[in-house]
Order: C-alpha cells, then structure tokens, then sequence
C-alpha cells in the first residue's frame, strides 16, 4: 500500500536558521505529493505541492523536489522565522481509485527561537 | 481554490452521545473526505462521500460508528455515535481543489472531547 514516512521531530532551530525536513514515500505508479502545516490552533493549509519527477514546488521561501529515484520529497527552507513555528506533514495522492484520498506522514513539529 | 466552512470547531460532549459536524463547500464538488486526527498523530482518512451514493469506508471505519450524509454537491455531514473517550479527536472535511489550483483544501476542523 501507499505510505509516507517523516524524519522524526520534534526540530528546534534558532531563527535564521536552515531547516530540512525529510520525507519518503512508497506508492504504485507516480503519485502526486504535498506539504501541509498546521500552525498552533489551526487547521490544515497547504504549504507546496509537485505533481510529477522533477517538479519543485515552493512557497512562502519553502521548497520541495519530487525525487522519484529516492523516493524523497524533503522540506527546506534557507532561514526559518519564528513564525515559521507548527507542524508539518508530508503527504501523497496516488491517482487511479486513489483520486483525492490523501496518505500523511506522521507529522514533524517545528519550533523556532528567537 | 474551494472554501470550506465547518461547524461546530469544537465540542465537549458526553459518552454515549452523538455529534454531528457539517461542512458547507462555497462550490459543488463530487466527492468529499472525512478526516480523523488523534491527538498527537497524523490524519486518518475515514471515508469518502459521494453525492447520490453512499459513503465508502476505509479499513477500521463502519458506517453505523461514522454516518455520513451528503445530501447535495455542497454539504456533508459526519456523525460520530455512541461516543467514547478515544473518539476525542479532530475531525476534519477535505474536498479536490483541482490540479491547476490549490490541491486539496481543508476545513478549519472540529475539536472534539468526550467526557
């Protein structure tokens, strides 16, 4: 089946930092995959997304590449704000039967000090 | 991308009794998703609601613990019954947002507690 598996948190940076957050995944065929956080008290946002091999997605200074080799969809971001603070779960769409149903990680909670 | 409105965004309720949580979709789409998130834990898909045809329940989710209605290309409804402690959780709807959009969108969930 389809699964997704997230670098254990929780990650506590200081701002300005570098952050990555790495994510693998296992899935028939060629899936589509996200990023979504979840800042404190919130509900679920989407952060980037990447439909096909190669594709980059990026938002707010974060970016993500669709690695097929590695299976890999891993979050960075050159310099981290406090703001930046919540939880972040990568997740997959794997089309087919599959369409709209979306498979997360566990979630890696971020945290930022000053 | 679609906006969802869901309600209500929290609830403590007594074991033994049911909530119902509803999301309203700013525009018609054919299906939409139910989501659990336990504390502490990622999300869980719980089912899939179709307009005009009954829910399909992913392994672990029966209909008479999770009805679910969907009565038009809008609006859904998810029941949690007969509930107990560990159905505290975040119960959330999703809807496709469409490949050229915002992929797919979340409302803001329902915090529930059973007591």
């Amino acid at each position: 089946g389809n699964s997704v598996t997230q670098m254990e948190g929780p990650v506590t940076l200081s701002e300005e930092a570098f952050l990555t957050i790495n994510c693998t995944y296992t899935a028939t065929g060629y899936p589509s995959l996200f990023w979504y956080v979840q800042y404190p008290g919130e509900g679920l946002q989407l952060l980037l997304k990447a439909t096909k091999a190669d594709d980059k997605g990026s938002n707010k200074g974060f970016e993500a590449t669709y690695r097929k080799e590695t299976t890999s969809f891993h979050l960075e971001k050159g310099s981290v704000q406090v703001s930046d603070s919540a939880v972040y779960f990568c997740a997959l769409n794997a089309g087919g039967t599959s369409y709209g149903k979306l498979t997360f990680g566990q979630g890696t909670i971020l945290t930022v000090h000053p | 991308s679609a906006v969802i409105s869901q309600k209500p965004s929290r609830d403590i309720c007594q074991r033994g009794t049911s909530l119902t949580i509803q999301c309203q979709v700013d525009s018609q789409v054919t299906m939409m998703f139910w989501y659990r998130q336990q504390p502490g834990q990622s999300l869980t898909l719980i089912a899939t609601a179709n307009q005009g045809s009954e829910a399909t329940y992913e392994s672990g989710f029966v209909i008479d613990k999770f009805p679910i209605s969907r009565p038009n290309l809008t609006f859904s409804t998810l029941t949690v019954s007969n509930m107990s402690p560990e159905d505290s959780s975040i119960y959330l709807c999703s809807v496709e947002g469409g490949w050229s959009n915002y992929g797919y969108t979340f409302g803001s969930g329902t915090r529930l507690t059973v007591v």
